[in-house]
């Protein structure tokens, strides 16, 4: 199956710093990316879709200004938490799809706690 | 609003036992469910349904979709410890694409020896 690579695993910073999280399709190219959130003991709420080239679609309630997001190719979508705070700590995931009408397919997700 | 519930939210089973977990969706313009295994970190594929009544099988899971009652179950066989996962269900619409997924809470699965 496809592989998407997601980086990093897991990162710690303090609390006014930005983190950058990356997310890359390996074998294919991913026209489409999707960035999720994870809560503890709660499900994956879609954050945002990229599509290649174009500015991402952010769901309701997700600020785009604290949580940016770069599709600049077709294997490598970035998502920055900007001045990371305790409460945006949370287990973030990728996923990628090659076109519209194809399955996606998951980053390991990482993992940030803010200090 | 769009939305994927699934039940139980936990099950503690005994290995060798079988299980049956349950979503329901209730989503505009439906285009398909999808089960997806999450141990400690990214969920795992394992169905995609699209068709009412025509059961997926891989090994001791199966699962079938029914589009008139808008549910779909996920069985497991002979259940080992090595099945205890959270199990998401997940829908998608026509609206977005295949990967623009509306999860369900999941079901949380303990297989004791």
């Amino acid at each position: 199956g496809a592989v998407v690579s997601q980086h990093p695993s897991r990162v710690i910073c303090k609390s006014g710093t930005s983190v950058k999280i990356e997310c890359r399709s390996l074998d294919f190219q991913a026209t489409t990316m999707f960035w999720y959130r994870q809560f503890p003991k709660q499900s994956l709420m879609l954050m945002a879709t990229s599509n290649e080239g174009s500015k991402a679609t952010y769901e309701q309630g997700v600020e785009k200004d604290k949580f940016l997001i770069n599709h600049a190719s077709l294997t490598l979508s970035t998502l920055t938490v900007t001045s990371a705070h305790p409460e945006d700590s949370s287990f973030y995931i990728c996923s990628a799809s090659q076109g519209y009408d194809t399955e996606a397919f998951f980053g390991q997700g990482t993992r940030l706690t803010v200090v | 609003e769009d939305k994927v519930v699934q039940s139980p939210l936990s099950l503690v089973v005994h290995e060798g036992d079988t299980v049956t977990l349950n979503c329901s969706y209730e989503v505009t313009n439906f285009r398909s469910l999808l089960w997806y295994k999450q141990e400690k970190k990214a969920p795992t594929f394992l169905f995609m349904l699209t068709s009412s009544g025509i059961e997926k099988k891989s090994g001791r899971l199966s699962s079938i979709l029914d589009k008139k009652e808008l549910f779909s179950i996920l069985n497991i066989t002979a259940t080992q410890t090595g099945d205890s996962a959270i199990y998401l269900c997940a829908a998608t619409n026509y609206g977005g694409s295949q990967g623009n997924l509306i999860f369900g809470k999941g079901t949380k699965l303990s297989v004791k020896p």
